[in-house]
């Protein structure tokens, strides 16, 4: 039940863009991303809870596709602080359209920004 | 504002012994939860719970036990540790399950079994 992201590592040189793909062979719920700095905690970045929703937080945005069971994390204009691993999480939806409780996470994906 | 508060930080075990892990949170979260974190497996999921008194299993339960008496505490114990229970523990909680606002983390507790 766990996501699959995609792809597994990205490298940019700084102002570069990035696309990251979070997928389910599920109905989802909610499709929450973090990102996680080596040696810390997952830090939330943020949630999309209907189908069609895209959200932003600065240069970093995503969308969420219900039909499909995607999202996708944007990542514009790279800065050397975006690097770290991005991890989707997915809530799935039960029959009533409510949400099964739990949130299970994907692989994550590397991303290194370079100068 | 603690937040999520996870006990020890670091902890060395020989194979065959016990321990629990400790996570308390402050913010009233019905939810919370416990993951394991290995190279390129990503965050799996041991345990969760929706409520005091209510848990269930995640994707990786096994070897592991959780309980949840009060809203505060949900603390994870290995019963019989294993090498392959070598990794990094976060315990997490969040308002409720479905809910709006995000999933809070814990610094992690890094365990190496021997």
């Amino acid at each position: 039940q766990q996501p699959v992201q995609s792809p597994q590592a990205v490298i940019l040189r700084e102002g570069e863009d990035a696309v990251i793909n979070c997928s389910s062979s599920k109905a989802l719920y909610s499709v929450h991303w973090y990102r996680q700095k080596h040696g810390e905690a997952p830090v939330f970045l943020m949630i999309l809870l209907k189908g069609g929703e895209q959200k932003g937080h600065e240069k970093i945005s995503a969308s969420f596709n219900e039909k499909k069971q995607q999202s996708s994390l944007y990542l514009t204009a790279s800065q050397l602080s975006y690097s770290g691993t991005y991890f989707c999480g997915t809530e799935l939806k039960d029959a009533g359209g409510t949400s099964y409780g739990k949130l299970t996470f994907g692989q994550g994906t590397i991303l290194t920004v370079h100068p | 504002n603690a937040g999520v508060t996870q006990t020890p930080k670091f902890q060395v075990l020989k194979t065959g012994q016990s321990m629990t892990l400790q996570c308390a949170q402050d913010m009233n979260h019905e939810y919370m939860s416990w993951y394991r974190q290995d190279p390129g497996m990503g965050l799996r999921l041991i345990h969760y719970s929706v409520g005091a008194g209510i848990t269930d299993q995640g994707e990786v339960p096994n070897g592991y036990n959780v309980s949840r008496s009060t809203t505060e505490d949900f603390p994870l114990r290995l019963l019989s540790a294993a090498p392959s229970q070598t990794s990094v523990y976060f315990c997490a909680s969040r308002e409720r399950q479905g809910a709006k606002q995000p999933q809070h983390f814990g610094d992690g507790t890094r365990l190496s079994i021997l």
